[in-house]
């Protein structure tokens, strides 16, 4: 099946460590995306890919990090700077980035205490 | 800037009740795309509806139906003979054209339950 697969669903890490989330797609979409949910919030644009190698900063990219090696992979890594880490992260991939429609990963949820 | 706001922050209906999610937009944008997505307890967000900002006619869909009227700057959602099944939070987007790449800036979220 065609999709977004993110890993894994829950996760867990103390303060001051960095963690890695995995998005993955087979949809062969050009472009991806980072967003982070907060409780009663809408969704907020962390970072963006439109090509391999190339990667933007979104709304609230401070303490992230990405990288694109692979049309397939979009990692996302939350740093140790990032102050208030604890949210719901969500992956998403387009067609490309004109104006597709984004299709969406089952989420990351990701507690930091 | 962009902003979409869904002012309902949740509604609570009871199974087969008619309902409607309202979404208000601003843009400076001429050109731009709407879009209805579906976050169910999963967490994931399910696509629902894209909609151009030069085609106005309302569309249907089985219950779901779209009203987006360019002078008022809404893009309504109504979910007709809900079910139980349709309880979720619904998310109204706008595109915003952000370095050469489109963004998606999306509304706060209205949470919908049906009641049985």
């Amino acid at each position: 099946d065609g999709g977004i697969t993110q890993s894994p669903k829950y996760l867990f890490r103390k303060e001051g460590q960095n963690v890695t989330l995995s998005c993955e797609q087979n949809l062969n979409h050009d472009a991806m995306y980072w967003y982070r949910q907060d409780p009663g919030q809408g969704l907020r644009l962390i970072y963006y890919s439109q090509i391999v190698n190339d990667f933007q900063k979104g709304d609230i990219a401070e303490g992230y990090s990405v990288s694109r090696e692979k049309k397939e992979s979009f990692p996302l890594t939350v740093t140790s700077a990032q102050k208030n880490p604890t949210a719901f992260y969500l992956c998403a991939s387009s067609m490309g980035v004109s104006t597709y429609e984004q299709y969406f990963g089952p989420g990351t949820r990701l507690t930091v205490t | 800037a962009q902003k979409v706001t869904q002012a309902q922050t949740e509604i609570s209906v009871v199974e087969k009740e008619d309902v409607t999610l309202d979404c208000v937009y601003e843009t400076r944008d001429t050109t731009y795309y709407l879009f209805w997505y579906k976050q169910p307890p999963s967490g994931e967000l399910v696509f629902l509806i894209r909609r151009n900002s030069f085609d106005e006619q309302n569309e249907i869909s089985g219950r779901y139906s779209w009203n987006f009227q360019k002078s008022t700057s809404s893009f309504n959602f109504t979910i007709t003979a809900s079910q139980v099944v349709d309880s979720a939070v619904y998310f109204c987007a706008l595109s915003e054209y952000y370095q050469g790449a489109q963004k998606l800036v999306f509304g706060q979220g209205t949470r919908l339950t049906i009641n049985p």
